[in-house]
């Protein structure tokens, strides 16, 4: 099926390891979001970017760093993680008309650093 | 930059009452509306959007939301509330390259 694609769901990461979320979207969409998700704080931008090869950081960027080298993959990466990136992450993507045809998000991971 | 506001972190409805969601928009240019909702443990589904075609959008699950222009406002709504409609529900405003959301309202269906 078409859509958005976050891989792993669910993720255990000890304070000041690293890893990298995975987002693969086959709808050819131009545009790609990274949202963290935390209770009573809504969705809140990570990172974004707007074409294969371009990033731009979001409203709450701190601790993360994400690379397009392909348009349909958008990775983000925690390279020391802190127990406040404890989150649920979306990953989104959309066309640049996106106001009207809308956004696509992926099913979600669910990280926890202890 | 354009946001969104919804009041009411928890909101509780008898089931068959009227479900009402408030949001509130700033945007200095014609705004995309959204409304989202997330069951438990689940992704964002899209329940309506507003793209400027009609002030009344009719969405899924028997929801629809107004657009007001003077009032700044696309406030949710639904006639009779159902267990089933127990979530949590996000407003969004949305411009070229950006959606931004609202705090979200958990609606708990008192039966």
């Amino acid at each position: 099926n078409a859509g958005v694609t976050q891989t792993p769901k669910f993720r255990v990461l000890k304070t000041g390891q690293s890893m990298t979320l995975l987002c693969a979207q086959d709808m050819n969409h131009e545009y790609m979001y990274w949202y963290r998700q935390d209770p009573g704080m809504g969705l809140r931008l990570i990172h974004y970017s707007v074409g294969e090869g371009t990033t731009a950081k979001g409203e709450v960027p701190d601790g993360y760093n994400v690379s397009r080298l392909k348009k349909q993959n958008f990775l983000l990466g925690l390279e020391s993680a802190a127990p406040s990136q404890t989150s649920v992450y979306f990953c989104a993507s959309s066309q640049p008309e996106d106001g009207y045809y809308g956004y696509t998000f992926g099913s979600g991971t669910r990280l926890t650093v202890v | 930059a354009q946001s969104v506001t919804q009041l009411g972190s928890h909101v509780s409805v008898s089931e068959g009452a009227l479900v009402l969601l408030r949001c509130n928009y700033s945007s200095s240019v014609p705004p995309y509306l959204f409304w989202y909702v997330q069951y438990p443990n689940q992704g964002l589904q899209l329940l309506l959007k507003y793209t400027s075609a009609a002030t009344l959008v009719k969405g899924i699950n028997g929801f629809e939301a107004e657009f007001k222009k003077s009032e700044t406002s696309f406030h949710l709504t639904k006639p009779s509330a159902h267990m089933s409609d127990a979530a949590e529900y996000f407003c969004a405003v949305s411009w070229p390259g950006r959606l931004a959301f609202g705090k979200g309202n958990q609606v708990v269906v008192i039966p």
